[in-house]
């Protein structure tokens, strides 16, 4: 199970962080998605701190201990959306699991 | 471009089946799988499966177990979803993503579909 805070509320122009919580999370790949109402799911980081080409370098990502993070620079009102992290679920039979997403509000 | 491209909205009564196809462009299809993820309405995404591109091979969430079966046509290089049985809370949005060729893996769903809404009622 990936822990997310439902909501994380930032003013325009400081820095958002976005927590994604298991045990040991930082024995796996953490991946990011960006979601906004009537799109499909961007790659927005991958590999725990790895950009996707094309994707700013406002967003930067760790995985450290029992917490990955998604931190977000300079927030404008274009990053306004919902953010899910996720892995493979290599304990098991190695199936997708999502963290229940984290809705970013630009204030 | 990298692209998939997913079949149209389907309306379905509880009890039918349903079946979206995924076609990938300019990227080798058996050099990749495909995993499907959902989202209902309000809801947050859901990992449904995977299939392998290149040797079919699949993996199911365990909530839809025996009701889901996913294919692919790689003379097409088109990838399919079929859910069975479906009830009203399967009203959702349906994503493919191109995901690893093989399991395990740590790779991310790097291109996703555009979506294809499924309505049960």
């Amino acid at each position: 199970v990936l822990t997310q805070p439902p909501s994380v509320s930032v003013a325009p122009g400081q820095t958002a962080t976005i927590t994604c919580g298991a045990d040991d999370i930082s024995t796996r790949s953490v991946h990011w998605y960006q979601k906004k109402a009537g799109q499909a799911p961007l790659l927005v980081m991958q590999f725990d701190s790895d950009r996707p080409p094309g994707i700013s370098q406002r967003f930067s990502g760790s995985n450290l201990g029992n917490t990955a993070t998604l931190t977000i620079t300079r927030v404008a009102a274009g990053d306004e959306a919902d953010y899910y992290c996720q892995v493979w679920d290599s304990r098991g039979d190695h199936l997708g699991v999502f963290g229940g997403g984290t809705k970013v509000t630009v204030l | 471009q990298l692209q998939l491209v997913q079949s149209g909205s389907e309306v379905k009564k509880p009890g039918a089946s349903v079946k979206i196809s995924c076609k990938a462009s300019n990227y080798t299809f058996t050099s990749f799988g495909v995993s499907w993820v959902r989202q209902a309405p309000g809801q947050g995404l859901e990992w449904m499966g995977w299939i392998s591109g290149n040797n079919g091979k699949t993996k199911y969430a365990q909530t839809l177990q025996g009701r889901v079966t996913m294919t692919t046509d790689p003379s097409t290089e088109t990838a399919f979803v079929e859910l069975r049985s479906l009830r009203s809370d399967d009203t959702a949005v349906y994503y493919c993503a191109r995901s690893p060729v093989f399991l395990p893996s740590r790779d991310a769903f790097d291109i996703w579909g555009q979506g294809t809404v499924v309505t049960v009622s």
